[in-house]
């Protein structure tokens, strides 16, 4: 079992270009999570898929990010127009199913953009 | 809403010395959260330390030990003899009941000396 999956480690932007995240949950699980770190908000939670289907979109900056889940190994979170208050940690979690089930989190894209 | 607090940023222990970690937290949903510690190892993910989801009960794992104690809203995370190698960061953090979106609190970077 490789765990959780994120694509690219490393990103580095320009300003107004954008970015693209990749995550490969782990086989078999149903929920996947994507949170952001930065050293002023700490850990957020973004966004939620169950069974590849958007459940909850709160923490989502209401313009220029979206998130994605076309089938059940990935899942992509898209931000357009990249910003220097988008840099940070992005981090991808799944489980098993949702609710309080244990969260499995990958090692994280670090996003930074110039 | 919900909330984690870490009142500190860094700990530094001697090794083979007692540790407790500070950590209250505030849910404004109905019934009792689901709280949680996680960990981050250098170079690794994070990753769950322990849970546990009623209130007045403990968990443990690899030597620490959290107890939930719902009247004072803390979940302070105790070792008794700490090792270097439990030189990580800690998050504590909590769920609603039943829910899934993960509330985290800051963050306690450990720095076991020899």
């Amino acid at each position: 079992n490789a765990g959780v999956i994120q694509t690219p480690r490393h990103k580095v932007t320009g300003k107004g270009q954008e970015a693209t995240l990749w995550c490969e949950p782990i086989s078999g699980h149903s929920a996947v999570f994507w949170y952001r770190q930065t050293i002023v908000q700490g850990l957020e939670f973004l966004t939620y898929f169950r069974n590849q289907a958007p459940i909850d979109d709160s923490g989502m900056p209401k313009e220029r990010f979206s998130a994605q889940m076309p089938n059940q190994s990935h899942s992509t979170l898209k931000i357009q127009s990249t910003q220097p208050q988008d840099s940070a940690v992005y981090l991808c979690a799944s489980s098993l199913e949702g609710g309080y089930a244990e969260q499995f989190f990958g090692p994280g894209t670090r996003l930074t953009v110039l | 809403g919900d909330s984690v607090t870490q009142t500190e940023g860094q700990v530094t222990v001697s090794e083979s010395k007692s540790l407790i970690i500070n950590c209250t937290y505030s849910a404004t949903s109905i019934g009792y959260p689901n709280l949680f510690w996680y960990v981050r190892y250098p170079g690794e993910g994070l990753q769950l330390l322990l849970k546990v989801i009623t209130a007045g009960q403990k968990g443990s794992s690899r030597g620490f030990e959290a107890t939930y104690n719902k009247e004072a809203t803390s979940f302070h995370l105790q070792k008794a003899s700490v090792q270097e190698s439990d030189s990580a960061v800690y998050y504590c953090a909590l769920s609603p009941t039943g829910g899934y979106k993960v509330v985290f609190g800051s963050g306690t970077r450990l720095l076991v000396s020899p």
